[in-house]
């Protein structure tokens, strides 16, 4: 069983639509991530949410909307989707407090074309 | 802002030659993990070492820790072609987020 899951893996679409990315893992943990990785391979926290509560938020713009309907799973929602916008989206997961690794689904790479 | 620099950015070596990575950071650290990324896959953690440790080891892998200097080497032993991946050092500060924040990566090519 895979341990984090995002789908779709590849996102192909147009500026101005919107998309959702969904994420899912079955590890047990209290706390999931949002990363974007850039063309560079810098990667960045976006999003970290504990027990579905928003913990961070590093300043990614309002047109990103992560939703997490319970601990296991915390997709994003993006709108009016820019060229900029196109990277790699990593999702993770890891448990709160146990200053412990985290584990990374295999990525969404996404296109705006 | 960016926590961890990377050096080298990229490093090439011929099998079974040893590779050693190093990264630097900013602040005061709970932890720093090394991740392996493989080309177009996400990221695998490899290692976690303490900031009350200063030496690690898992296998072919040796993480040193030095918070004085705020530094981290990684050092892969007798190195293989399917060590070939990218190398990220991330920091962590601890607390109920457990946020890592990553370095800028080693791209290591192991040639066979």
């Amino acid at each position: 069983d895979t341990a984090v899951s995002q789908t779709p893996k590849y996102l192909v679409t147009q500026m101005g639509n919107d998309k959702s990315i969904k994420c899912e893992q079955n590890l047990g943990h209290d706390t999931m991530y949002w990363y974007k990785q850039d063309s560079k391979k810098f990667l960045k926290i976006m999003f970290s949410y504990n027990n579905k509560e928003l913990i961070i938020n590093e300043t990614v713009p309002n047109r990103f909307s992560p939703k997490s309907p319970d601990k296991a799973h915390l997709n994003l929602h993006i709108n009016s989707l820019e060229l900029g916008d196109s990277a790699v989206y990593f999702c993770a997961s890891s448990q709160a407090y146990m200053n412990t690794e985290a584990f990374f689904g295999q990525g969404t790479r996404l296109t705006v074309v | 802002s960016q926590q961890g620099e990377e050096d080298p950015q990229a490093l090439s070596i011929q099998e079974g030659e040893n590779a050693t990575m190093n990264c630097s950071y900013k602040t005061s650290i709970n932890n720093l993990q090394w991740y392996r990324q493989n080309s177009g896959r996400g990221l695998v953690h490899l290692i976690l070492i303490r900031s009350n440790e200063r030496e690690k080891h898992s296998g072919r892998l040796r993480v040193t820790l030095d918070t004085s200097k705020k530094s981290s080497s990684l050092l892969i032993t007798a190195s293989r072609a399917a060590d070939t991946a990218s190398y990220f050092c991330a920091t962590s500060l601890g607390g109920a987020t457990n946020k890592l924040i990553f370095g800028t990566g080693t791209l290591l090519a192991v040639q066979p």
